[in-house]
């Protein structure tokens, strides 16, 4: 079965300082994965995926991922944080083998962004 | 439409009532899907849809709930006899054919009073 883990239900961090919120997954066969964003009141926005090729990914607003295979993880990334980065992060898993594969989330994780 | 439509933007109905949810995906997209976020809660998994067919059921909570969808377009999300803890927002996202991503409406905020 696919499933998502976020591990932290909240990271805190000072602005300008690097910032990583962590994701890991199980899936059968090689996944897709995802980041989405969501501001408050607002629809899910998508941030960037992996498919294939580079493990390090690069997206939306200067976030950025690493995939890493043998840690099943695909951990979000940003080097200097800004206050408006505060949101609710969701990760998301979709398997690639068999004819139909659901689109999976985790639980969020709440990024705050301190001055 | 540029993007997801869904509506109402928000429902206030009272316990006992049924309700429509209604989604219109990006045009072209053949995948739809129906999540369910509780306040300050993850997306729960609701139904897929692959054009008018749905082959994966298996988050709808009760018997209340069902949902269809017309052709390649428009999805409706019924919910019957409304309990208190079916308020939540409810997602709708599509994706196309052999894309990856899938694209979020801004949700239906409904309140069960």
């Amino acid at each position: 079965a696919q499933s998502v883990a976020q591990p932290e239900d909240q990271v805190n961090v000072a602005e300008g300082n690097p910032l990583t919120v962590k994701c890991t997954y199980s899936v059968s066969g090689n996944p897709y994965l995802f980041w989405y964003v969501q501001y408050p009141n607002r629809g899910l926005q998508f941030l960037l995926k992996y498919i294939t090729g580079d493990n390090l990914v690069k997206g939306s607003y200067g976030f950025e991922a690493e995939f890493n295979k043998s840690q099943t993880s695909f951990h979000l990334k940003k080097p200097s944080a800004l206050v408006s980065d505060s949101a609710l992060y969701f990760c998301a898993v979709r398997g690639v083998s068999g004819g139909y594969n659901k689109l999976i989330f985790g639980a969020g994780t709440r990024l705050a962004v301190h001055p | 439409g540029a993007g997801v439509s869904q509506s109402p933007s928000n429902k206030v109905t009272e316990k006992g009532k049924d309700v429509e949810l209604r989604c219109d995906p990006i045009s072209g997209h053949t995948a739809l899907y129906w999540y369910r976020q509780r306040l300050g809660q993850g997306l729960e998994f609701l139904i897929y849809f692959q054009g008018n067919s749905a082959p994966d059921k298996s988050g709808l909570p009760s018997d209340r709930f069902s949902a269809e969808r017309t052709g390649e377009s428009v999805s409706t999300l019924t919910i019957q006899r409304t309990q208190q803890e079916d308020s939540a927002v409810y997602l709708c996202a599509s994706s196309p054919r052999g894309g990856t991503e899938a694209f979020f409406g801004q949700g239906t905020r409904l309140t069960v009073v």
